[in-house]
């Protein structure tokens, strides 16, 4: 079983949709949870970062996280063209000295005008 | 104001012709890392710097070697290309502070093996 389990879609979605983006994980020590953008043929860009239980909120973005269920979730509210990318979670370790990234997938998202 | 920066964004070598690919942040971050990615795949870790202590994956094939001269500089080094080394390469840069920590990505470097 893989760390870091995420749906590959392709989810395609509405102008204007909600869209719904999840990860679960496996491995208890993931303390920090990370929810990176990325275009095609670009680097991953930092969208959302959180390190408690419960939801952080900026602008069309949620991020929730749930430690007890070992879930997590990205909200894209009013969801734009521009926000057709795909959208990888990622996880550190709590640990002194852990700083490596554990990635999900990916999950590829389309926003059809 | 670009913060991490990869260079060249795009590269093509031959087989077996060893190819360096670099990297520059301006953030004077502690921690830089290299990572492969591969069409529809999670990026992988190769290895990564804290510092000058040099951090290798157990699963990064000998093949790939990694130089950082100084703080702001990162070099990959592959020695002899394979066709299944052709991939995106980022580089990430973060500042070792575990609680504010996140890691910032350059634009990645795409190499193509012919």
């Amino acid at each position: 079983q893989k760390e870091v389990e995420q749906d590959p879609g392709p989810l395609s979605v509405p102008e204007g949709a909600i869209v719904s983006l999840n990860c679960t994980y496996s491995n208890s020590a993931f303390q920090y949870f990370m929810w990176y953008r990325q275009y095609s043929r670009k680097g991953p860009e930092l969208l959302m970062y959180t390190y408690s239980s419960g939801n952080k909120e900026d602008g069309r973005f949620t991020a929730q996280v749930d430690k007890s269920s070992k879930y997590i979730s990205l909200f894209i509210r009013d969801s734009q063209p521009s926000d057709s990318a795909t959208y990888l979670c990622a996880m550190i370790t709590a640990g002194a000295g852990s700083y490596q990234l554990t990635f999900g997938k990916g999950t590829k998202l389309s926003v059809i005008p | 104001d670009a913060m991490v920066i990869q260079n060249p964004r795009y590269q093509v070598t031959q087989f077996g012709k060893p190819v360096t690919l670099s990297c520059s942040q301006t953030l004077n971050h502690n921690v830089m890392y290299w990572y492969q990615q591969k069409s529809s795949q999670a990026p992988k870790l190769l290895f990564h710097y804290y510092d000058k202590d040099f951090n290798n994956e157990a699963d990064t094939p000998d093949n790939f070697q990694s130089r950082r001269p100084n703080t702001s500089f990162c070099f990959l080094d592959i020695r002899s290309p394979g066709l299944g080394d052709a991939a995106m390469y980022l580089c990430a840069t973060s500042s070792g502070q575990i609680r504010t920590d996140t890691q910032y990505f350059g634009p990645g470097t795409r190499l193509t093996v012919l």
